[in-house]
């Protein structure tokens, strides 16, 4: 079985500038969620989508951050305009029930915003 | 009340030593404590995982241990091994309504020959 796929690895912007994570869930997982690990912390969720609809995104910026999984799929997490404070690893987890302790990471995107 | 506090933030074992790491939490209405363990460049694994209508539960060389009334759980990592040295999160979470995996601030461990 193939894991959560994530693009890009690494990403180094410049403050203001957007940027894109993409992520693939394991094939059937109704449920996808995007974290945010920051250097020495655990993840702190973002949005959490059930197919493609929104569960939970009471912990994302929506000023500045949106996402999207559109046909129940694949989902994009976007930034735009980005800050210093948002250099972080993000996650993307997908799980076939509505278990949260029972979700499957990707390895993560690293962003670094200069 | 919906913190998870973990200690310590950094551990040193030796190779065969036992390896334990602490969780405290608030909110009774948690009812479901996963263990996540992290190698650089990775996301999370589940690693073990415990409901609070048992006190230990016990896979391979990982035991979780849990105290329902002083709202405590601990990892044991008996005869540790170099391949352990990564980060291991403690997380919690309330079954239904929607609720998020609150996770603890991590451990970092490190395994010597």
């Amino acid at each position: 079985e193939a894991g959560v796929a994530q693009s890009p690895r690494y990403k180094i912007i410049e403050k203001r500038q957007s940027v894109a994570f993409w992520c693939n869930p394991i094939s059937g997982h109704a449920t996808l969620y995007w974290y945010q690990q920051i250097l020495g912390q655990g993840p702190k969720l973002l949005i959490q989508f059930q197919n493609n609809g929104v569960v939970d995104d009471s912990q994302l910026p929506k000023d500045r951050f949106s996402a999207e999984r559109l046909k129940g799929v694949d989902s994009t997490l976007k930034i735009q305009p980005a800050k210093l404070e948002d250099s972080a690893v993000y996650l993307c987890a997908s799980t076939l029930r509505s278990i949260p302790g029972e979700q499957f990471f990707g390895p993560g995107t690293r962003l670094t915003v200069l | 009340q919906q913190q998870v506090k973990q200690s310590p933030q950094s551990l040193i074992v030796q190779k065969g030593g036992i390896s334990i790491i602490n969780c405290a939490y608030e909110n009774t209405a948690f009812d479901y404590f996963p263990w996540y363990q992290q190698f650089p460049g990775k996301g999370p694994a589940l690693l073990i995982a415990i409901r609070p209508d048992v006190s230990e539960k016990k896979e391979g060389r990982f035991t979780i241990s849990f105290n329902k009334s002083a709202k405590q759980f601990s990892l044991h990592i008996m005869d540790s091994q170099p391949g352990d040295s990564a980060t291991y999160f403690c997380a919690a979470f309330i079954t239904g309504g929607g609720n998020k995996l609150t996770f603890g601030t991590g451990t970092q461990l490190k395994v010597e020959l």
